[in-house]
């Protein structure tokens, strides 16, 4: 079957560093996204890997492993506002999205 | 600005009523997604349409269903409310099938079925 696991929560300090780590089966792949969702919002696009290596956009990065379907979001200098859940989704061969529960991160000050 | 709205918000229903949740989206895209939200899941996809006239099963659809008569917009309706069905919905498009281009997402439905 298909599954994506990721941590169920998170906590981080303020300017710190976290990474947040999801593990994928899926019958084919055509890539990974992370998407981010503050609480009572619509997730909203953040990266997508579909190439071994790391993405870097500003304090986000995103590295993917295709051999050992892993894929980690890295989030640089922590700010509150960062506090949110995120999505990690992979792409199957039929190109439908298969979604994580998420991980919820919570900074503290 | 493209934008895809989501009416209404919030719903109250009883089991049994039909219901329709709207999504209208402006980004001209032809893929449109209806998923469903619940605490311990990930996104779980009910229907999806890859252009006018066409709409597929997703993993969770039964009691649901919808329509595509036009690009912009992907109704979904649940025949007989069930509280199983109290949940959050997304609509979402994305701008071609075979693709990797990311998924726009509305602010979602809260359906409270009593």
């Amino acid at each position: 079957g298909q599954n994506i696991d990721q941590p169920t929560e998170m906590t981080a300090t303020e300017g710190a560093i976290v990474q947040i780590n999801c593990t994928y089966q899926t019958s084919g792949f055509n890539g990974l996204f992370w998407y981010q969702q503050h609480a009572g919002e619509a997730p909203t696009f953040l990266s997508y890997n579909v190439l071994d290596g790391l993405e870097e956009k500003g304090r986000f990065s995103s590295f993917l492993s295709r051999s050992k379907g892993y894929s980690y979001l890295l989030l640089k200098e922590l700010q509150m506002k960062d506090s949110a859940s995120y999505l990690c989704a992979g792409l199957d061969s039929n190109y439908q999205l298969i979604w994580g529960a998420g991980t919820k991160l919570i900074i503290k000050p | 600005d493209a934008e895809i709205t989501q009416s209404p918000r919030h719903k109250i229903t009883e089991t049994g009523r039909q219901v329709t949740l709207a999504c209208h989206q402006t980004w001209n895209h032809n893929n449109m997604f209806w998923y469903r939200q619940d605490l311990g899941h990930g996104l779980r996809l009910i229907h999806y349409s890859y252009g006018v006239q066409d709409t597929n099963k997703g993993e969770v659809s039964d009691g649901y269903s919808v329509s595509r008569s036009n690009t912009e917009d992907l109704p979904l309706t649940l025949e007989s409310a069930a509280s199983s069905q109290t949940s959050v919905y997304f609509c979402a498009s994305s701008e071609s099938a075979e693709s990797n281009t990311e998924a726009f997402f509305g602010q979602g439905t809260r359906l409270t079925v009593v």
